[in-house]
């Protein structure tokens, strides 16, 4: 089955500079790479997401690149800012599939 | 448009009680999940339903947990009896058709056992 591999754990940056989270995906079928935000106390809430026809995709501050050959994909986040800290994650799921598999999650701080 | 809703928000027992949670997703979402979450770990599938269907209960520990969607709108998972192993957050998903849509979470249970 799936397995999706996430790196680094914890990334401490300071705001205003850029934190760069990975993941790897073992499942050459897997089509589509959302990453959610989770704050404390709250659910996961998606911020963006990428389809496998497609190789970057940006929304604001955040974008994400996906290399479907080495089947990894990131996270880019620019000019931090505190309320980016949070715990995100990166998942992997294919059409028509069954799962959604989540990485272990990257707990990120921006420091004031 | 409301969000997924959940209840309770926090709930601790005692090992071998039961306990019950609740999901309503939002309206129209054919596909409802429940998910696990350790402590620092990410969401893990325990069952997916399209509409009242469970189409994948594979990770489900059904020798205590079940679950049930009636009517295909809101859903109850049970854990009967609970072990002190179960003490987790459990997450409500919906999306609208399927596991690659958008899946909007509800902010999930925390369960204690004692």
């Amino acid at each position: 089955g799936e397995n999706v591999e996430q790196h680094p754990s914890t990334l401490s940056v300071q705001e205003g500079d850029s934190a760069v989270i990975k993941c790897t995906y073992s499942d050459s079928a897997s089509n589509y790479f959302p990453w959610y935000k989770q704050e404390l106390g709250k659910g996961p809430q998606l911020i963006i997401d990428i389809r496998s026809n497609v190789g970057e995709k940006k929304d604001q501050r955040i974008a994400v690149t996906l290399n479907k050959t080495a089947k990894h994909f990131s996270l880019h986040i620019t000019e931090t800012q505190p309320e980016d800290s949070a715990v995100y994650f990166c998942a992997a799921s294919t059409d028509g599939g069954f799962k959604t598999i989540f990485g272990a999650g990257t707990r990120l701080f921006v420091k004031a | 448009e409301a969000g997924v809703v959940q209840s309770p928000r926090y709930k601790i027992i005692e090992k071998k009680q039961p306990v019950a949670f609740w999901c309503n997703p939002i309206s129209g979402h054919n596909t409802l999940y429940w998910y696990l979450q350790n402590l620092g770990q990410g969401p893990e599938l325990l069952i997916r339903y399209e509409n009242e269907e469970a189409v994948d209960d594979s990770q489900l520990p059904k020798d205590r947990f079940s679950a049930e969607r009636l009517k295909g709108v809101d859903s109850t998972l049970k854990i009967q009896p609970a072990e002190l192993g179960d003490s987790a957050v459990y997450l409500c998903a919906s999306s609208p058709h399927s596991a690659t849509d958008t899946q909007y979470f509800g902010p999930g249970t925390r369960l204690t056992v004692l």
